[in-house]
Parts: C-alpha cells; structure tokens; sequence
C-alpha cells in the first residue's frame, strides 16, 4: 500500500505527554520523517531517520517506530506546539514519496 | 540558513498549463546533497508529492501526476520550475517547492506554499 494513516486531531493538556502515530505497510522498512506546519508558516521538518531531530528542534521531540506504526512523541507539549503534524516515507512498492493525511494537535 | 520562494500565477483556466517557480536563497541549486522537489495540498486533504528535479536535469515523478509534469532546473539563477499541463479544478492546491535529502525521502526546507486555482 502506499498510503499513511494519520487520526485527524489530537489533544493534549499543557505540559503533557502525546503521541502522534502514523500507520502504513511502508513503514516495516522504512523510518518516518515528521513535519510540523503552522498557519501561514513553511512546513518545518521535526524528525527524521531513527530519531533526528535537525538543528533547534527541542528536544521534547522524538521518533520511533515499531511494525507498521511510526510516533512523533511530544514530552511536555507548549501552546507553541499546536500545530499540524504529517508524517512521510517511501512507498514500499514505487520509488516515490507518500505523505499521511495530517493530524491536528490542540494544546489545551 | 536555505529558503525557497514559490512564484507564479494564482489563478490559471481549466486545460491550461500551470507554471510555478521556486527561488532558492542561502544555497546553491547545484549542490550534490539534495533534489529539489514540489509538493502539493489539495484544500483539507494532505500532503501530495509531485517529483523532484537533480541539478543535473534528471528527475522523478509521482507516477499519478507523470504523464502532465514537466520539471526544469537553472543553476545560473538558482531556480527550478514546475509545469503541470491540462489542469481541472482538481489540481486546485497550495503548491510548495521544498528541498529533499538526495536518496532520501526527507523534506528539509520548504516554501511557504502558494494557493493556486483551476478556474473559468
């Protein structure tokens, strides 16, 4: 399959702990990449590989995976994460590239 | 610190050709690491990948889109376009030009996206 599943909203209390997941048959072989975009804002790349997190990432931010399921983690998550989330990878059976739907994370 | 610019129409006819182009700043196009890719959202959905475009001139398109896109790079002005023929109000998106890890499928910069709509 080539597609990414993603739950279309999630919440999570000020300072809490959330796990955003992303589900597909490509991810048994590959890792996700995560990406964080606001309202008027470029998509910004959070996680990648095993567990990268690029330059001024916090470090509240982690990867892993396991099976067909990859999770972006959110320890302590802050108003400014509030954002939406899309996770990516490769198709498992085509040289391109799939993105998950997207998740809305609200920061109560 | 690597930007890119999307430019380019808004508003383009059903069966016409929309032409976008993507200004990169803060790195050269021809650098070895990276494809330079577009990206597209269609209003409420997700993320759709169109191809990428190497500095060299060789390129790969989401088999969906293939027989409609046309990708070109030039290094002398740092850009690389996106020519997507025969457009219905389905191809009506945010389109984002973005930089991809060569190998990779890992988006590290991006454009802030710009809306462009099929419309009579």
């Amino acid at each position: 399959s080539s597609e990414l599943t993603q739950d279309p909203a999630v919440s999570v209390a000020l300072g809490q702990t959330v796990r955003i997941t992303c589900q597909g048959d490509s991810l048994r072989n590959y890792y996700a990449s995560w990406y964080q975009r606001k309202p008027g804002q470029a998509p910004l790349l959070v996680i990648y590989g095993k567990n990268n997190r690029p330059s001024g990432i916090p470090d509240r931010f982690s990867g892993s995976s396991s099976g067909d399921t990859a999770s972006l983690t959110i320890t302590g998550a802050q108003a400014e994460d509030e954002a939406d989330y899309y996770c990516n990878s490769r198709d498992s059976s085509a040289n391109h590239v799939v993105f998950g739907g997207g998740t809305k994370l609200t920061v109560l | 610190q690597v930007q890119l610019q999307e430019s380019g129409p808004g508003l383009v006819k059903p069966s016409q050709t929309l032409s976008l182009t993507c200004t990169v700043s803060g790195g050269s196009i021809s650098s070895s690491g990276y494809y330079w890719s577009w990206i597209r959202q269609h209003p409420g959905k997700g993320l759709e990948w169109i191809g990428y475009i190497y500095y060299s001139g060789s390129t790969s398109y989401n088999p969906s889109l293939k027989s409609r896109v046309t990708m070109s790079v030039d290094t002398s002005k740092n850009q690389f376009s996106l020519k997507l023929s025969s457009v219905t109000a389905a191809d009506t998106a945010v389109y984002y030009c973005a930089r991809q890890l060569r190998g990779d499928y890992t988006f590290d910069y991006w454009g802030q996206g710009t809306l462009v709509t099929v419309s009579s």
